[in-house]
């Protein structure tokens, strides 16, 4: 079965600066990556996907990441964060186990500061 | 207008009675999902339908059922609640179960059981 590690529960960084949230993946083949945001008091929204080519695939708001296959990593990256970015981020799998099953990580809560 | 809605948004109710959530989306998409977030656990798959009346248990079915009976509608029924089932309760749906597809969620039911 797959599974997902963020293992950085609360990331803190200043507005301007860059971020990287961390995502581990273990499955056996190449899954379906994605990342995630949730705002207060809002459900999940959809921030980019990865499921085939380029491995460094652009999402909204100027976000990236990059499938790395031989390190099962999905790291999430900006170059420049605004203070709106304040906001829990999961990452995700998607593997075909009989049907596609999808698993989220803990999520990791990324404060931006002035 | 694509949109996952979930009624109520909040919700008490004392330990033994029932509670029905609900949720609906207009996007006629066949899947459709409960899960339940808890601090730390990211999200947990409680039930997944693949279409009306063909329904799948989750990661975490027990004290929990479902049911579907049309498309864009799908309920999540507690009979008779416990206070460990006090959670935030995010409805969500996609296109037919392909790996790649992206889930669209509604803004969650706060549940909390005394």
């Amino acid at each position: 079965a797959q599974s997902v590690t963020q293992p950085d529960a609360r990331v803190t960084v200043s507005e301007g600066a860059s971020l990287q949230l961390r995502c581990k993946y273990s499955y056996s083949g190449t899954p379906y990556l994605f990342w995630y945001v949730q705002y207060p008091r809002q459900g999940l929204q959809l921030l980019l996907k990865y499921y085939s080519g380029d491995p460094v695939v652009q999402g909204v708001n100027g976000f990236e990441a990059e499938f790395i296959k031989s390190n099962s990593s999905f790291h999430l990256r900006k170059a420049s964060v605004h203070w709106s970015d304040s906001a829990v981020y999961f990452c995700a799998v998607s593997a075909y186990t009989g049907n596609y099953k999808y698993v989220f990580g803990a999520g990791t809560r990324l404060k931006v500061i002035a | 207008d694509m949109k996952v809605t979930q009624m109520p948004r909040y919700l008490i109710k004392r330990m033994g009675e029932n509670v029905l959530l609900e949720c609906g989306q207009d996007m006629s998409h066949e899947t459709m999902y409960w899960y339940r977030q808890d601090p730390g656990l990211g999200l947990q798959l409680i039930y997944i339908s693949y279409d009306v009346d063909s329904n799948s248990e989750g990661d975490i079915p027990k004290g929990y059922r479902v049911s579907r009976k049309k498309r864009e509608h799908f309920s999540l029924i507690l009979d008779s609640a416990k206070t460990n089932q006090t959670s935030v309760y995010f409805c969500a749906s996609s296109r037919r179960d392909r790996g790649y597809a992206e889930q669209f969620f509604g803004p969650g039911t706060r549940l909390t059981v005394l």
